[in-house]
């Protein structure tokens, strides 16, 4: 079964300090997103990967780095954390493309920035 | 870049009334799109995904695609108050793209 595991899935930060998110598939995807997800604002697309190795900046990338040092894993860096982060972040996996893609979302990750 | 837009934002329907919801896209390049829910608190559920033109069914969501018209539509059959959540259309081409979703509400 696909799985798409996220973790910690509550965190609380301080202003300025960094915070990495993990993100761990188990479904040989190709393709790994990080979107965050905000009242009135719905899912939006922070970082992508078409692979180990790659990241692409999606269509809110300020104040966020990625990492994709393998097949599986896709790290959201937050390297100074602000209050304006604060959010929930879903991580998601999918495949390269083509009319039966499918794309599978973590449980989500709770951040909250004081 | 591609756009997508939902309407109603909220939706409130009486128990076994047909719901139906409505996706905009911005222009023809995703290569399929798909509905998810999400209950209150929880992660996305895949719902259906629809590639061609025409209608695509899976249990009570029908999902129809018309590429011409830029749409794609969520028809919710005999919903349940378990139906009650935010629904969110994607379109997925290099990226997936999100709406702001509609929120949907069954009364008893």
């Amino acid at each position: 079964e696909a799985a798409v595991t996220q973790s910690p899935r509550n965190k609380v930060a301080v202003t300025g300090g960094k915070v990495t998110l993990s993100c761990n598939q188990t479904n040989n995807h190709n393709n790994m997103y990080w979107y965050r997800q905000d009242t009135g604002h719905g899912l939006r697309l922070i970082h992508y990967s078409y692979g180990a190795g790659s990241t692409e900046k999606g269509d809110i990338p300020d104040g966020y780095k990625a990492s994709r040092p393998s097949q599986e894993n896709f790290s959201l860096i937050l390297e100074l954390a602000t209050p304006s982060q604060t959010s929930v972040y879903f991580c998601a996996s999918g495949d390269a493309g083509g009319p039966n893609t499918e794309v599978f979302f973590g449980k989500g990750t709770r951040l909250t920035v004081v | 870049q591609q756009k997508v837009q939902q309407s109603p934002e909220s939706l409130t329907v009486s128990e076994g009334a047909m719901a139906s919801l409505n996706c905009t896209f911005s222009d023809r390049s995703s290569d399929n799109f798909r509905w998810y829910r999400q209950h209150s608190g929880k992660g996305l559920e895949v719902l259906v995904s629809i590639f061609s033109d025409g209608e695509k069914e899976e249990g009570s969501f029908t999902a129809h695609l018309n590429r011409a018209s830029l749409h794609v539509f969520l028809h919710i059959r005999e919903p349940q108050p378990s139906d009650s959540a935010l629904y969110l259309c994607g379109s997925a081409g290099n990226k997936l793209t999100f709406g702001i979703g509609t929120r949907v509400l069954v009364r008893p």
